[in-house]
């Protein structure tokens, strides 16, 4: 029940094109879900967060959509660059549950030119 | 504002041999978590420290502990060190200690285990 479940394990979107990076839990308990870029050598720094009173957040050219029934978000990158090129993590917390945060395994995102 | 650093960058021990990492956090943040990412089992919370008291610890065997200092540096200890516990180790801080803080995360040490 303290999983979270991240899909696909590896993406190659060309450049302009979408990235579309997807998570799913079970624990309704979870009511804070950010997303982390990670590149080689570095530690993790947010990108963007939703809580599931919101079913759409987006900053700049990314996008969190977040469906409360199916238990579900996602990540969308749209106008894929190189620079995207990382790996990208999704998680979730429960507020009282103190920082801890439950992550996905990860997606490594290749934004080919 | 500096970030969060972490030290050593890199360090390398061998079987049975215990650690220490350290953490300072950004200055006025009070929290300070640590993770250990590997390639098998991903980012996986360690414990969280907040004003000195550990506020939540995950499944990890008591070899792993920490603590944090009166101005919010954390150290973590690995005792009795096995092979798998060769890792990437992020320590993360925040200002507040209410699962919707921002984390910002170090570059992490690196752990090898011979």
């Amino acid at each position: 029940q303290q999983q979270v479940k991240q899909s696909p394990q590896s993406l190659i979107v060309q450049k302009g094109g979408i990235s579309i990076i997807n998570c799913a839990y079970e624990n309704t308990a979870f009511d804070y879900f950010p997303w982390y870029q990670q590149f080689p050598g570095k530690g993790p720094a947010l990108l963007i967060a939703i809580r599931p009173d919101v079913s759409e957040k987006k900053e700049g050219r990314f996008t969190i959509s977040f469906n409360k029934s199916a238990k579900q978000f996602s990540l969308h990158i749209m106008d894929s660059q190189p620079g995207d090129s990382a790996t990208y993590f999704c998680a979730a917390s429960i507020t009282g549950g103190y920082n801890k945060l439950i992550f996905g395994a990860g997606t490594r995102l290749a934004v080919h030119p | 504002k500096a970030g969060v650093t972490q030290t050593p960058r890199y360090l390398i021990k061998t079987r049975g041999q215990q650690v220490t990492l350290s953490c300072s956090p950004i200055s006025g943040h009070r929290s300070v978590s640590w993770y250990q990412q590997t390639p098998g089992q991903g980012l996986q919370f360690l414990f969280e420290y907040f004003s000195e008291t550990q506020r939540n610890k995950g499944n990890f065997p008591g070899r792993f502990s920490g603590r944090q200092f009166s101005n919010s540096r954390s150290e973590m200890n690995v005792s009795t060190l096995e092979l798998g516990d060769s890792a990437l180790y992020l320590c993360a801080s925040s200002l507040g200690s209410g699962g919707r803080n921002e984390q910002f995360f170090g570059p992490g040490t690196r752990l090898t285990v011979l």
